[in-house]
């Protein structure tokens, strides 16, 4: 069984302040990571995945998670927000054992304040 | 390519009622999921498909839902006898047969019942 922890429910930062958004993970094969971003009345947008291999990933807009195993987390930063970057960020989890079946988190709503 | 499109975009139906939704994944996608999400919720799984083939179906599923995918290609979502615990944002992503690609996301089809 899988499952996905995203501490913080809302986030609230200036712009031009480093984004941190949390997500700890349960997997018992080792897991594929997802971070998605979602704006008012739209489907979500893949930001970055984590499969093998690197454990620093980049995306788009900026943003980049790191994969660390010993703490079971995949937390999502990015250095300087934009007013743009205002939206709903989703964490999942997945493993390869289980058809590529995504296991979402309760997101964390991300404010940027002028 | 315009990624994956989902009809009608909102929906307004009485209680009792029957209604069909429709999903176009991205034609090279072997790999469709149906998610439903509430307010305050990330995405719950509901069911996925590989190409014609239903292969989960998840216990949260009344027998109320039923899902096709004919030819594996479009898919629908019909709820039989609508209730208002079924109000939510019904959302399509297809992805190919390997999970760690992640979804593609259609923009959703968000369900009101009065």
């Amino acid at each position: 069984a899988q499952s996905v922890t995203q501490l913080g429910s809302h986030v609230s930062v200036s712009e031009g302040a480093l984004v941190l958004l949390r997500c700890n993970y349960s997997s018992s094969v080792p897991p594929y990571l997802f971070w998605y971003v979602q704006y008012p009345n739209q489907g979500l947008q893949l930001l970055l995945k984590y499969t093998t291999g690197a454990t620093l990933v980049k995306g788009i807009n900026g943003f980049e998670a790191e994969f660390k195993k010993s703490e079971t987390s995949f937390h999502l930063t990015k250095p300087s927000a934009h007013m743009s970057d205002a939206a709903e960020y989703f964490c999942a989890v997945s493993d390869h054992t289980n058809a590529g079946k995504s296991t979402f988190g309760d997101g964390t709503t991300l404010t940027v304040k002028p | 390519d315009t990624g994956v499109s989902q009809d009608p975009r909102h929906k307004i139906t009485k209680r009792g009622q029957n209604v069909t939704f429709r999903c176009d994944p991205i034609s090279e996608h072997n790999r469709l999921y149906w998610y439903r999400q509430t307010l305050g919720q990330g995405p719950e799984f509901l069911t996925y498909f590989q190409n014609e083939a239903q292969l989960e179906k998840s216990r949260l599923l009344s027998d109320r839902f039923s899902a096709e995918r004919p030819k594996g290609s479009f898919s629908t979502l019909e709820i039989q006898r609508t209730e208002q615990g079924d109000s939510a944002m019904y959302l399509c992503a297809s992805s190919l047969v390997q999970g760690y690609y992640g979804y593609t996301f259609g923009s959703g089809t968000r369900l009101t019942v009065v």
